[in-house]
């Protein structure tokens, strides 16, 4: 089975940019999506289709794809951007979907 | 915009069936993938399954024996049974949908915990 996989965890301080990888083998080929989950919430979608916004989630959120990595990028880091990210693809054969281990994002 | 709600019992007892609704406002059940996933605590989210609006259902290898996912369309609902449970299937559970299967999980229930105890 397909499988995603992400840093544990990743720090910045306020006012940086922090980027958190997805790996997975010719992940490029894929629609790569990323979620935001703050404790006690529900997942949100913040990036989908590799690197468009659904309305309401702020332009500091972007990412890419190529090759065998996917990142998400935050910029201008905010202390409510503390939260755990996730990283989801379609595996179109065996017709699964995959989520990454998680990253926990600590804004110093 | 689609909201999600899932409704059912908050403890289970081991060796027996789990059973969620997740009921369907605000829009059609039609043209769409309809699933479940769960979080089992401090850890990363796990996809459980799909039933698309055609009927046609999926679900994860490593529980796809004991899971069934079914639709009702007349009550807006879809339903996880999830048989012979234990500790190991502690966790919050989520319901969600998506457009289609290249797309991202663009709504979510807010979740309902389940715990697995004698």
């Amino acid at each position: 089975s397909y499988v995603l996989t992400q840093p544990p965890s990743v720090s910045m301080a306020p006012g940086q940019t922090a980027t958190i990888t997805c790996g997975g083998n010719k992940i490029g080929t894929k629609s790569v999506h990323w979620y935001q989950q703050k404790p006690g919430q529900a997942p949100v979608l913040v990036v989908y289709d590799d690197s468009d916004r659904p309305s309401g989630i702020p332009e500091r959120f972007s990412g890419s794809n190529s090759g065998n990595t996917a990142t998400l990028t935050i910029a201008r880091v905010e202390a409510g951007d503390e939260a755990d990210y996730y990283c989801q693809v379609w595996d179109r054969i065996p017709d699964h979907w995959v989520f990454g281990g998680g990253t926990t994002l600590t804004v110093l | 915009q689609v909201q999600l709600q899932e409704s059912g019992p908050r403890l289970v007892k081991p060796s027996e069936t789990l059973s969620l609704s997740c009921t369907v406002s605000g829009g059609s059940m039609t043209n769409n993938y309809w699933s479940w996933v769960r979080q089992s605590p401090g850890k990363g989210l796990e996809w459980i399954g799909y039933i698309y609006y055609t009927g046609r259902t999926n679900s994860n290898p490593s529980l796809k024996s004991r899971v069934t996912i079914s639709l009702d369309t007349t009550k807006n609902q879809f339903s996880l049974k999830v048989r012979s449970v234990t500790a190991a299937d502690t966790a919050m559970y989520y319901c969600a949908v998506v457009p289609a299967a290249h797309e991202g999980f663009d709504v979510w229930g807010q979740g309902t915990r389940v715990t697995v105890s004698s």
